[in-house]
């Protein structure tokens, strides 16, 4: 799977939009971006998760460039509660790989 | 609905000692995984097991072994503690290699 690189912190202000970039320029054609959030100690939990095309669900919106080179997670009205460590993931689909390995992610300050 | 159902939620264990962390799902899932995490870092893949009769090693698999007992359950084995290992414990699992993966919330493990 593609390694990923994601700035080690960043903060936003409530009610403002978080942006949080993913660079991946070793992906391949069949690898997705998945992305994940961590909040205090609790279990990860699943956002969001694309191949080429824009994504937007409930939760957040997800933009990866043409080339696919790189992505960036949006929250678009942060709040206090989006406070947590998100981890930008590369997966490469179908076959045998199930593999599914973290990096440190990035973790997000809201502040009020 | 429960989801991935991790037992225990704590756990203190003299250095030598021996247990088995146990983790369950409940929607019919393929893949299992087990990780673990130090204070300040990202989660490292211990075992991994692609389908019911599999496992495979992650990034550290070090003293460490694993069951997939059945299609619901994955546990993992400490035959002899170490306070290296002192850390939280989550497992996850996920239906394919392209789907989103679901954490359970944790095992806390303190080795002294």
């Amino acid at each position: 799977d593609a390694k990923t690189t994601q700035p080690p912190s960043m903060d936003c202000a409530e009610g403002r939009a978080a942006n949080l970039p993913c660079n991946h320029s070793t992906i391949s054609g069949n690898e997705y971006v998945y992305w994940y959030r961590q909040i205090h100690s609790q279990g990860p939990q699943y956002i969001i998760h694309g191949l080429k095309n824009n994504e937007t669900n409930e939760m957040a919106s997800l933009i990866i460039t043409e080339d696919r080179k790189s992505s960036t997670l949006i929250l678009p009205h942060a709040t206090l509660r989006d406070t947590a460590v998100y981890y930008c993931i590369v997966n490469r689909s179908g076959g045998s790989n199930y593999k599914l390995t973290f990096g440190k992610g990035t973790l997000l300050t809201v502040n009020p | 609905n429960a989801g991935v159902t991790q037992t225990p939620k704590f756990q203190v264990l003299k250095t030598g000692q021996s247990m088995t962390l146990q983790c369950a799902q409940d929607m019919n899932h393929n893949s299992m995984y087990w990780y673990r995490q130090d204070p300040g870092m990202g989660l490292r893949l211990i075992y991994y097991s692609a389908s019911e009769g599999t496992t495979d090693k992650g990034e550290v698999p070090n003293g460490y072994n694993v069951s997939r007992l059945n299609k619901r359950e994955f546990s993992l084995r400490l035959e002899s503690a170490a306070p290296s290992q002192t850390s939280v414990y989550f497992c996850a699992s996920r239906g394919t290699a392209n789907t989103e993966a679901f954490f359970g919330q944790g095992t806390r493990l303190t080795v002294v």
